[in-house]
């Protein structure tokens, strides 16, 4: 499709398991961002990948979260031993650099 | 600290009001501005944006913000909304150098009643 597409756009796992969210952005946009939103709270900041490299990763709240983008296009954020706060919704977006970012519809995460 | 301020959480409005939705930014460097929007069920869209030039800018659906430098603001305005206008509105900001991430604010919910 021409959007960006998340995939799942729902999981419900448990606390303590191993989570995957995958992202792929629109053909040709060489950054890629992933944001967390929770209820009631905007986007905030996790990771921003130019190319291959995690150009900023500031945002990601500890060392249970990680992220990969290896050839360039499709992203995997990865989050270790669930915690129940860790549910949100995980937005990715892509763009052709500090301009215009265009987000997917987002992955549900829900930690029992 | 660096953030965006949005003073409206929730704006409820008859159809045919005027709009105004506040937002302020706390950053010492040139930044672009955004206003995104989120309708129910659907994924953040660009409403308009910011980068230079004229401060009052257009964007779709009869939106419009203007950026007044001086006051660190950039409120999103339309003078007469309809009801498809309810959606969740996002104000965001990013600096023209340095960090390439959109710090985003809280967020305001706009009803509009038929």
């Amino acid at each position: 499709g021409a959007g960006v597409s998340q995939t799942p756009s729902n999981k419900v796992t448990e606390k303590g398991k191993y989570v995957e969210l995958r992202c792929d952005p629109i053909s040709g946009h060489t950054a890629l961002y992933w944001y967390r939103q929770s209820l009631g709270q905007g986007p905030e900041f996790l990771i921003y990948f130019q190319g291959t490299g995690a150009a900023d990763d500031s945002g990601l709240p500890n060392d249970r979260f990680f992220a990969v983008r290896p050839e360039g296009s499709v992203s995997t954020l990865k989050i270790q031993r669930t915690e129940r706060g860790d549910s949100a919704v995980y937005l990715c977006a892509s763009s052709w650099g500090a301009g215009e970012l265009f987000f997917g519809e987002g992955s549900r995460l829900t930690v029992l | 600290a660096q953030s965006v301020s949005q003073h409206n959480h929730h704006v409820i409005l008859s159809e045919a009001a005027s709009l105004e939705l506040g937002c302020n930014y706390s950053y010492g460097g040139t930044v672009n501005l955004f206003w995104y929007v989120q309708y129910p069920g659907q994924h953040l869209q660009l409403l308009l944006k910011y980068f230079s030039g004229d401060p009052l800018v257009k964007g779709i659906k009869g939106f419009e913000a203007e950026f007044i430098k001086s006051k660190f603001s950039f409120n999103l305005r339309k003078p007469s909304v309809q009801w498809s206008d309810t959606a969740e509105y996002f104000c965001a900001v990013i600096l023209q150098t340095g960090a390439n991430n959109l710090f985003f604010g809280t967020g305001t919910r706009l009803t509009v009643i038929p």
